[in-house]
């Protein structure tokens, strides 16, 4: 069956500083991997996915993901948090035809 | 609309009583999926549907929980006899192609229930 896993609930940055949220995946077959964040009081909206194409994938909002599957991981960077980064973000998993499986998310914190 | 549209945003029950939730999808788009976001929780997913079918109804947590849509477009969650802990942010997402794996999916602003 497939899982994700997101290290930390909460991760706290100073403006400017680098993100990383981290990502572990679990799957039976070659993985189709997302990004979608959640701002406060908004619905999700996709960041950035993973679809065998390249594994450095770049997303909005000067985001990007790097998926490598000897570590079975796919985090998400951003080089200089900004305070409008500060949302929820969630990891998801997709295996099998009609499931998309989330990780529990990462609340993200920009200090200024 | 240009989104995906749930309503009402909130709905406050008592114990016992029945609710519905409501998801309009994106026009033209075929796959339709509820969530549950319980609070500090992640997405847990509750049903799929494939036009009007529902191919995949294994998140549903017990019989009391059923969904159906109709004309390929509206989608009602209706929960029985709702409990305390029904309550949630139901999410509800569609996404254009016919579920897969590759789609991506476009959030409503969800419904959040209280049960008291």
């Amino acid at each position: 069956a497939q899982s994700v896993t997101q290290l930390g609930s909460h991760v706290s940055v100073s403006e400017g500083a680098l993100v990383l949220l981290r990502c572990n995946y679990s799957s039976s077959v070659p993985p189709y991997l997302f990004w979608y964040v959640q701002y406060p009081n908004q619905g999700l909206q996709l960041l950035l996915k993973y679809t065998s194409a390249a594994t450095l994938v770049k997303g909005i909002n000067g985001f990007e993901a790097e998926f490598k599957k000897s570590e079975t991981s796919f985090h998400l960077t951003k080089p200089s948090a900004h305070m409008s980064d500060a949302a929820e973000y969630f990891c998801a998993v997709s295996d099998t035809r009609d499931k998309v499986i989330f990780g529990p998310g990462t609340s993200l914190s920009v200090i200024p | 609309g240009a989104g995906v549209s749930q309503s009402p945003s909130n709905k406050v029950t008592e114990k016992g009583k029945d609710v519905e939730l409501r998801c309009d999808p994106i026009s033209g788009h075929t796959a339709l999926y509820w969530y549950r976001q319980s609070l500090g929780q992640g997405l847990e997913f509750l049903i799929y549907f494939q036009g009007n079918s529902a191919p995949d109804k294994s998140g549903l947590p017990s019989d009391r929980f059923s969904a159906e849509r109709t004309g390929g477009s509206v989608s009602t969650l209706t929960i029985q006899r709702t409990q305390q802990e029904d309550s949630a942010v139901y999410l509800c997402a569609s996404s254009l192609r016919t579920g897969g794996r590759t789609d991506t999916q476009y959030f409503g602003p969800g419904t959040r229930l209280t049960v008291l």
